[in-house]
Order: C-alpha cells, then structure tokens, then sequence
C-alpha cells in the first residue's frame, strides 16, 4: 500500500512570494491533516479535511494560508505572502475515517529567506 | 490546560539494551488516546503505537510497550534491545475523541543509539 505522498520535498523562497505544498492521502482515507513544524518542536495541526470539508482550521492563519481538498483526495496548501517565521516542515497526514491512527507523509521543508 | 510533556531532551543508550522514553500528560477529558512517533532525520512521522485511555492492558508492538500509567498521567515508551536504527526523534502525541482528530505534540526526545 503506497504512503503518504507529498511533493515538493524542499523549497526555498524569499519573504513575501507565495509557495503551494500538495498532498496525495493514502487511498481511501477520508481524513487529511495538515501540520507545521517548526525546528525544534512538535508538529501543530494547521488544518484538518473530512474529505473534502473542513473540519478545523482554528489554527490556520487565514490572513496568508489557505488550503483546500477538492474531489476530497488530494490536498493543495498555500501561503501567500511568505514570512521569515514561516520556515519549517509542513506534514501531511491522513487516516481513515473514525480510526484514530494518522499516517504522515515525509514533510516539505520550506525555508524562507 | 491539554498539554504532553517531553522532559528528555536527549537520551543515550547502548546497542542491545533497553531505553524508556517519558511522556507525561495533562487532560480533564476522560476520552483520549496516545501515541508515539519515530522522526529520523528524513524527517517522516512513523507511527509506533497507540494506547487508548480506556485500554487495560499496556499496548506492545514487536520491540515497543507502552508503560501508561492513568493516575500518574504518563505513557512512556519502552524500547527494548535497542538497534542503531532506532536513533531518531520520538515525539509523545494525543487525541481527544470528542474534539476531533487532532493530534497535541510533545516537544520530542532525540534518541543516539551508541555501537
């Protein structure tokens, strides 16, 4: 069974350009989550799809992240515009629906200078 | 406040021995699971295990055990006959059923396996 897929890998962009991150779930799991993490400590859910529905975003910062999930597979996360604090790993997740195990993709690691 | 709580900044461990990895909680809701994670320096999430609050038993997985102590709020991981492989970031996670799937963090442990 294939992962988590998610691309690209790594990324490098100056302050205040924009940058998507896409995610492809494990197939036939209903839930996609979306973590940053910053160097140093633990993941924090950004936003969380029950297929293609939000189910919290209350820690998204909706002034320049936006994520979506459209046919409720994959998922496009954006930041526009940039900023310094915003370099870390983002990592997605999926699991299935009503089962509490999250199986997480190998993270974008985007620095931004 | 729901917080978890990784004391072990680092931790060193020789081939073959075992090593425990701490992990306390603070939750007023009854309804949670735990987790660890393995984070090598790929920087993928593996999941390892899980134990729910409700579970009597401690939760094993081939060479990982739970050792969840509800009254004391911990879960810390065993991991027994440690491998060099098994130098990594493990990070303590939970879940609260009635809010949703999302997972809080703990700040992690770095584990260095010595040959």
């Amino acid at each position: 069974e294939a992962g988590v897929a998610q691309s690209p890998r790594y990324k490098i962009i100056e302050k205040r350009q924009s940058v998507a991150f896409w995610c492809n779930p494990i197939s036939g799991h209903a839930t996609l989550y979306w973590y940053q993490q910053i160097l140093g400590q633990g993941p924090k859910l950004l936003i969380q799809f029950q297929n293609n529905g939000v189910v919290d975003d209350s820690q998204l910062p909706k002034d320049r992240f936006s994520a979506e999930r459209l046919k409720g597979v994959d998922s496009t996360l954006k930041i526009q515009p940039a900023k310094l604090e915003d370099s870390a790993v983002y990592l997605c997740a999926s699991s299935l629906w009503g089962q509490e195990t999250q199986y997480f993709g190998p993270g974008t690691r985007l620095l931004v200078l | 406040a729901q917080k978890i709580t990784q004391t072990q900044p680092g931790m060193f461990v020789q081939e073959k021995e075992a090593v425990t990895l701490d992990c306390t909680y603070d939750t007023s809701d009854p309804s949670y699971g735990l987790f660890w994670y393995k984070q090598p320096s790929s920087g993928e999430m593996i999941f390892l295990i899980y134990q729910g609050s409700y579970d009597q038993q401690n939760a094993t997985e081939g060479r990982y055990s739970l050792n969840f102590q509800k009254a004391r709020k911990s879960a810390n991981l065993v991991i027994s006959a440690s491998q060099l492989g098994d130098s990594a970031m493990y990070f303590c996670a939970m879940i609260h059923y009635n809010q949703g799937g999302k997972l809080i963090f703990g700040q992690g442990t770095e584990l260095s396996v010595k040959p």
